[in-house]
C-alpha cells in the first residue's frame, strides 16, 4: 500500500495565483485532514472531512477551500495565493467511526508564495 | 480554544529514560490521547493512544492519571536516533483537532 500520497512535493507560486495540493490515501479511510506547518511550529488544521461529500472547517480555514467528492482524494486549492500561505502542508487520514483515531500522514507539499 | 501545553525542549543523553508532560484541561469525557513523533522534512508518525492508566508498546508508555487533565510519554533508553519533536494530539469538546505545540527532544551523545 502507498498510504497518503501528496502531489507536488515542493512548489513555488507568485502572488495572486492559484493552485491545487492533491491528497489520495489507499486505505478505505473515511477522515482526511489537511494542516499546515510554519517553520519551527506545530501543526494547525486548516479542514477535515469525514467521508465523502462532507467537509468541515479546522482552526484556519481562511484562503483555502476542499473538496471531497471521492474516500480516496481530497484536495486543497488556495484561489488567492498570498505570502502568507507560505508553509508546509501536510494531508493525512485516518480510520474511525470517532474522533482521534491514529492519523497516517504524507510526506509533506512544500510551497512559497513570493 | 482551549490548547494543550508541553515544554518546548528537552535535552537528554543516550540511555536514559525521558519523560515529556502534556496539559489538556478541557479534554472530553470519551477522547484519546495520543502521541506522535516528528523528524525533519516528514510527516507525524503516530506512537501511542490511550484513555486512562498506563499503555505500553514495543516504543513507548503512555501514563494518563485518573482526571485525564494530561498524560506522560515515556521514552526508555533513548538513542540519538529518538531526536525529535513530539506531540500530543486530543479532541477538543468542540471537536476541533489541535496539536499541542511540540516538545523538540534532543538526545546527546
Amino acid at each position: 500500500n502507498a498510504g497518503v500520497t501528496q502531489t507536488p512535493k515542493f512548489r513555488i507560486l507568485k502572488i495572486g495565483q492559484s493552485m491545487t495540493l492533491q491528497c489520495a490515501q489507499d486505505m478505505n479511510h473515511n477522515y482526511m485532514y489537511w494542516y499546515r506547518q510554519d517553520p519551527g511550529m506545530g501543526l494547525k488544521l486548516i479542514y477535515y472531512s469525514v467521508g465523502a461529500g462532507i467537509t468541515d472547517k479546522g482552526e484556519v480555514p481562511n484562503g483555502y477551500n476542499v473538496s471531497r467528492s471521492t474516500t480516496e482524494d481530497f484536495p486543497l486549492r488556495l484561489e488567492l495565493a498570498a505570502p502568507s500561505q507560505t508553509s508546509v502542508y501536510f494531508c493525512a487520514s485516518s480510520l474511525q467511526d470517532r474522533p482521534n483515531q491514529p492519523q497516517h500522514f504524507g510526506d509533506g507539499t512544500r510551497l512559497s508564495i513570493l | 480554544l482551549a490548547k494543550t501545553t508541553q515544554p518546548i525542549s528537552m535535552d537528554s543523553y543516550e540511555g536514559q529514560e525521558v519523560n515529556i508532560t502534556c496539559s489538556h484541561n478541557n479534554i472530553a469525557t470519551n477522547d484519546y490521547i495520543t502521541w506522535y513523533q516528528q523528524f525533519p522534512s516528514q510527516g507525524p508518525r503516530f506512537i501511542i493512544q490511550g484513555y486512562k492508566t498506563k499503555v505500553t508498546n514495543e516504543v513507548a508508555s503512555l501514563f494518563i492519571p485518573a482526571d485525564r487533565k494530561s498524560s506522560t510519554l515515556s521514552l526508555p533508553r533513548v538513542s540519538l536516533s529518538d531526536t525529535a519533536v513530539y506531540y500530543c494530539l486530543v479532541v477538543e469538546r468542540d471537536d476541533k483537532i489541535i496539536f499541542g505545540k511540540g516538545t523538540r527532544l534532543h538526545i546527546l551523545p
